[in-house]
């Protein structure tokens, strides 16, 4: 019944290492998000796909790289782990074409915790 | 200057209260505002969104946005300890445009 889910909660990796986190919505939502939450809270857009299409992708490392295999779902994989990617990750979706009350209101995942030893 | 700025508190009010959070934004442009609530440890989740100038009232919560001063304000009527949380507003200028999240503030409400 959760509207967006995430996988896995926590991971705990070693510098170095490849790691992925996968994000479904069963909302029939359009556009999907990935959002870096650090250590003081700072909530800071990743990445945004609509209709699996890359249409936000900040100043983030070209470690990370997000993939979107269809619009209920978008995977974000991360090579050669360092110590500052530890966060929490959420994944967001929303319907930006339309034109209900509530478009564009974004609905999270319930975070992954990664911590990078 | 910041994008998204908010009051970081922590912002204490008695319960029963009323609690008033402000956020003030950069881009004359934004279009889109909203208020989030973040409990520790948990993910942020959507309390109100304001497109127009003036009051939105939903139960015990009103938003209000001034578009001409930029600024956007969450007010809490009859608080309760269960309130106690962080408050993020966020912006967007249009809908294929990035939300902009300010630092939120925090909320505790003493019983």
């Amino acid at each position: 019944d959760t509207a967006v889910s995430q996988t896995p909660k926590y991971l705990v990796t070693q510098m170095g290492n490849d790691k992925s986190i996968k994000c479904e919505q069963n909302l029939g939502h359009d556009t999907m998000y990935w959002y870096k939450q650090d250590s003081k809270k700072f909530l800071k857009i990743m990445f945004s796909y609509n209709n699996k299409e890359l249409i936000i992708n900040e100043t983030v490392p070209n470690r990370f790289s997000p993939k979107s295999p269809d619009k209920a779902h978008l995977n974000l994989h991360i090579n050669s782990l360092e110590l500052g990617d530890s966060a929490v990750y959420f994944c967001a979706s929303c319907n930006l074409a339309g034109r209900s009350s509530s478009y564009n209101e974004q609905f999270f995942g319930p975070g992954t915790r990664l911590t990078v030893l | 200057q910041k994008e998204v700025e908010q009051n970081s508190g922590p912002l204490s009010v008695p319960e029963g209260a009323i609690a008033s959070l402000n956020c003030t934004y950069s881009d004359r442009g934004s279009q889109s505002f909203f208020w989030y609530r973040q409990y520790s440890g948990k993910s942020p989740e959507l309390i109100m969104s304001i497109y127009s100038n003036g009051d939105k009232e939903d139960g015990r919560f009103t938003a209000q946005l001034n578009k001409a001063s930029q600024y956007v304000s969450l007010l809490i009527r009859d608080s309760q300890p269960s309130d106690s949380a962080t408050y993020l507003c966020a912006v967007m200028k249009t809908s294929y445009d990035k939300v902009i999240f300010g630092p939120g503030t925090s909320l505790s409400v003493i019983p």
